[in-house]
């Protein structure tokens, strides 16, 4: 069973576009949602995280969007760039378990 | 900083030979370390959890005499995967979490190939 559930598989974004993420949970014990971006051949690396009791955060490009009660979180990636092209995974972490689950990935393209 | 390397970050081996993949954390102490693989455009799969000088938790299906985990300090855990064959042949990932914090940092991965 898939805790966290992750949609697009694939996104294609224009150049100087926004790139929307989605991710949804239903576990409420949930307490801390990272965003993963990991390059071919190269290990994830942490782009931005949020906890439950705020509804959104922002670090330059790069904003989480969280709705507790809906129990889904979203990934904005502002002015994409090709650079960004990578997949990236959202993740959710179990206090108990001091488990990540990790979404199925979204592969992000940016045509120039 | 929390930087995390893995070491080697690829490597070649015969079937039936074991092969040892190492993790550090180089500017932290990290009091979990975790194990995932990684199949080509799969998500993560994690295969263990170690804290250190414990014994390693594994996760349903993973076999622990096959993959052996020691977790002898704070900045290093190791990851022998025994006996290999060529269905082991994936990408090894690590990851370190310090006592402080519930964020797991990320080595940069051993692609291991069995012939």
């Amino acid at each position: 069973q898939q805790q966290v559930k992750q949609s697009p598989q694939s996104l294609i974004v224009q150049k100087g576009g926004i790139s929307i993420i989605n991710c949804a949970y239903e576990n409420t014990a949930f307490d801390y949602f990272p965003w993963y971006q990991q390059f071919p051949g190269k290990g994830p690396a942490l782009l931005i995280a949020i906890r439950p009791d705020v509804s959104e955060k922002k670090e330059g490009r790069f904003t989480i969007s969280f709705n507790k009660s809906a129990k889904q979180f979203s990934l904005h990636i502002m002015d994409s760039q090709p650079g960004d092209s990578a997949t990236y995974f959202c993740a959710a972490h179990h206090p108990g378990a001091n488990n990540l689950f990790f979404g199925t990935g979204t592969r992000l393209t940016v045509i120039p | 900083g929390a930087v995390v390397s893995q070491h080697p970050s690829w490597v070649i081996c015969k079937s039936g030979t074991s092969v040892k993949i190492e993790c550090r954390s180089l500017d932290f102490q990290a009091t979990t370390m975790f194990w995932y693989r990684q199949f080509p455009k799969q998500s993560l799969m994690l295969m263990a959890t170690s804290n250190e000088g414990s014994k390693a938790t594994y996760e349903q299906g993973v076999e622990k005499d096959k993959f052996l985990i020691n977790h002898a300090s704070l900045t290093l855990s190791t990851l022998t995967v025994t006996s290999a064959h060529p269905e082991d042949s994936s990408f090894y990932i690590c990851s370190a979490q310090s006592g402080i914090t519930d964020t797991q940092y990320f080595g940069p991965g051993t692609r291991l190939t069995v012939l």
